[in-house]
């Protein structure tokens, strides 16, 4: 069966420090992956995707990048974070075919 | 383009009673449509969705949603609401077939569900 891992579950960064965030998915080969953003009283903010190694595409412009070293491999990272990047992201992931999105369990960030 | 309206941030209702979570959504394309549950601290869940056929769709946890295109609606519903539903709920539409589009989702901005004993 297919899993999504995501981590750290909870992150407290100071502002102008970086960061990274990393997803893996196991159990499937060549999925899209995602990275959603869940700011405090807002929805969720699809902020790239990818459909393969090395292929990023972002969906709006910000202060962080992502990038795919690997099939099952996400990384999303800053090099100096903002106040607000606070929120709660998520990494999801998907088969083309399917319609059907599966996400991790969430990274808390907190910039203070 | 895509949006997606969830009428009210916080819905509040008793144990065994009816929980109505509305969401509307405009879409250029004939819309696939998702309804997901965030408990807390937690990744989203898949309720349930609708992409073509039956309009009335079920889902798990005894949820149910009907797409009503001429209202361009997709209305969530449960008949007697149960303590454990209590969460945040998020619709979600995307612009259908092909590609990256199945996680290209937009999102509504969430209703909190509260259950009363």
């Amino acid at each position: 069966s297919q899993t999504i891992h995501q981590w750290p579950a909870t992150l407290v960064q100071p502002v102008g420090s970086p960061l990274s965030l990393e997803c893996t998915v196991e159990g499937t080969s060549n999925p899209n992956l995602y990275w959603y953003r869940q700011a405090a009283g807002r929805g969720l903010q699809l902020l790239f995707y990818s459909v393969g190694i090395g292929q990023i595409s972002s969906e709006v412009p910000q202060n962080l990048s992502a990038s795919r070293p690997q099939d099952r491999q996400f990384i999303l990272s800053s090099k100096k974070l903002l106040l607000s990047d606070s929120g709660f992201y998520l990494c999801a992931w998907s088969v083309r075919g399917p319609e059907k999105l599966f996400f991790g369990s969430g990274t808390q960030l907190s910039v203070l | 383009a895509q949006s997606v309206t969830q009428l009210g941030s916080h819905v509040s209702v008793s144990e065994g009673a009816l929980v109505l979570l509305r969401c509307n959504y405009s879409s250029s394309v004939p819309p696939y449509l998702f309804w997901y549950v965030q408990y807390p601290n937690q990744g989203l869940q898949l309720l349930l969705k609708y992409t073509t056929g039956a309009t009335l769709v079920k889902g798990i946890n005894g949820f149910e949603a009907e797409f009503k295109k001429s209202e361009t609606s997709f209305h969530l519903t449960k008949p007697s609401a149960h303590m454990s539903d209590a969460a945040e709920y998020f619709c979600a539409v995307s612009g259908g077939v092909g590609g990256t589009s199945y996680g290209k989702l937009t999102f509504g901005q969430g209703t909190i569900l509260t259950v009363h004993p």
